[in-house]
């Protein structure tokens, strides 16, 4: 199947600096990454759809000048926790919808950590 | 409402049982849904679609009922691979978003 990455696996930082996530395809091209965060004990929560070549689309209730996704190639988003505070502690997961759009697939996640 | 609710167990069966999953959602437009398997602090994986007419994958058995918006998951012959937290999944009308139930947790014991 699929394989798509996530960098860094698990990143610890100092409340109030910025901390950037990068999730690649590997072996198939994708115009369409999604960015999703899950809370111990929760659910996967969408927090946006990257598109490439263009604006993300947020989701209700998430700040997109806080969490920024830049989606340059067709192999690579970025999302940057800008401002990161201990509530922004999660897992953060990308995944990446195939060309075909039969399936997504999903990076192995972040864990992120704001002391 | 959730979108799609599931009952988050735990289930602790023994090695060999058989256990089922319940899961209702309330958007009458979503187009598909899945079963999704969780391992602690992993991603999640496919583990199978599910259609109205039921689909069968080794020990896996799903099931779609659109009428009650409502659908299973049958796990027979448990083993102790099998523990993990089953996700309940939808895919949103557009064709795009996946909804994602809070999951139901499975423990198999020796």
């Amino acid at each position: 199947g699929a394989v798509v990455s996530q960098h860094p696996s698990w990143v610890i930082c100092k409340s109030g600096t910025s901390v950037k996530i990068e999730c690649r395809s590997l072996d198939f091209q994708a115009t369409t990454m999604f960015w999703y965060r899950q809370f111990p004990k929760q659910s996967l929560m969408l927090m946006a759809t990257s598109n490439e070549g263009s604006k993300a689309t947020y989701e209700q209730g998430v700040e997109k000048d806080k969490f920024l996704i830049n989606h340059a190639s067709l192999t690579l988003s970025t999302l940057t926790v800008t401002s990161a505070h201990p509530e922004d502690s999660s897992f953060y997961i990308c995944s990446a919808r195939d060309p075909s759009g039969a399936e997504q697939y999903f990076g192995p996640g972040t864990r992120l950590t704001v002391t | 409402r959730k979108e799609v609710e599931q009952d988050p167990g735990p289930f602790n069966v023994p090695e060999g049982a058989t256990v089922a999953f319940n899961c209702t959602y309330s958007n009458s437009a979503s187009q598909s849904f899945f079963w999704y398997r969780q391992d602690c602090r992993k991603e999640p994986k496919l583990l199978m679609s599910v259609y109205s007419s039921g689909n069968e994958d080794g020990r896996f058995t799903a099931q779609l009922n659109r009428a009650s918006q409502y659908i299973s998951l049958l796990i027979r012959d448990s083993k102790l691979s099998d523990s993990a937290t089953y996700l309940c999944v939808g895919l949103g009308s557009s064709g795009d978003k996946l909804t994602f139930g809070t999951g139901t947790r499975l423990a198999v014991r020796p």
